[in-house]
């Protein structure tokens, strides 16, 4: 139990172009779903905390307009970098935690690579 | 506000040596600590959990961390490590008090490379 699912696992797109990721708890009911970004061999970052049916919650210095943040029902979130650039490369790992039952853990999603050529 | 430190950026050892992975934290009230495991290009896998209860817990893959809170360290040990043990681990914490809208600080990370 407890699995997240993201989708795609890897990317490549063009500079200029958007792209959406899409993160799904498959077994449980999570209110609350958090992105992450996580440069090589760095630890992750968080960039914003999603809630079902309200407006995500971003961290300090994460551009509101550049990753857009959708969290639609209970079991999917999606982020979508807009205008990509090279420098949005990285990893981007989703975690939800679930409504009932283990409130006090996060569980991760596999995360996806995106490379901006 | 917490944060924690990971005083090891890396780690290495030998097959089937022990290993102690360090994690110090701070915080001004009650703790939740966390050890996650990262192989590369995967998300994380929870190791073990620290909530209340017993200071000693253990985890999967033959982990097991100490809750130390006049030290503020919650280390991560392994009597014996295999070759399939090398990865990057994560040490986390939550401060506060329980509920489902919460945030994670993650430590800088360490990583763990097991040489034959």
């Amino acid at each position: 139990g407890a699995v997240v699912s993201q989708h795609p696992s890897r990317v490549i797109c063009k500079s200029g172009t958007s792209v959406k990721i899409e993160c799904r708890s498959l077994d449980f009911q999570a209110t609350t779903m958090f992105w992450y970004r996580q440069f090589p061999k760095q630890s992750l970052m968080l960039m914003a905390t999603s809630n079902e049916g309200s407006k995500a919650t971003y961290e300090q210095g994460v551009e509101k307009d550049k990753f857009l943040i959708n969290h639609a029902s209970l079991t999917l979130s999606t982020l979508t970098v807009t205008s990509a650039h090279p420098e949005d490369s990285s990893f981007y790992i989703c975690s939800a935690n679930p409504t009932s039952g283990f409130y006090n853990e996060q569980f991760f999603g596999p995360g996806t690579r995106l490379t901006v050529l | 506000a917490q944060s924690v430190t990971q005083l090891d950026s890396q780690v290495p050892v030998f097959e089937e040596a022990p290993v102690e992975l360090r994690c110090n934290y701070s915080s001004s009230v009650s703790v939740y600590l966390f050890w996650y495991v990262q192989y590369p290009n995967q998300g994380l896998q929870l190791l073990l959990k620290y909530l209340s209860g017993s200071t000693l817990v253990k985890g999967i893959n033959g982990f097991e961390a100490e809750f130390n809170k006049s030290q503020t360290s919650f280390h991560l040990r392994k009597p014996s490590v295999h070759i399939s043990d090398t990865a990057e681990y994560f040490c986390a914490v939550k401060s506060g008090s329980g509920g489902s809208n919460y945030k994670l600080t993650f430590g800088k990370g360490t990583l763990l490379t097991v040489n034959p």
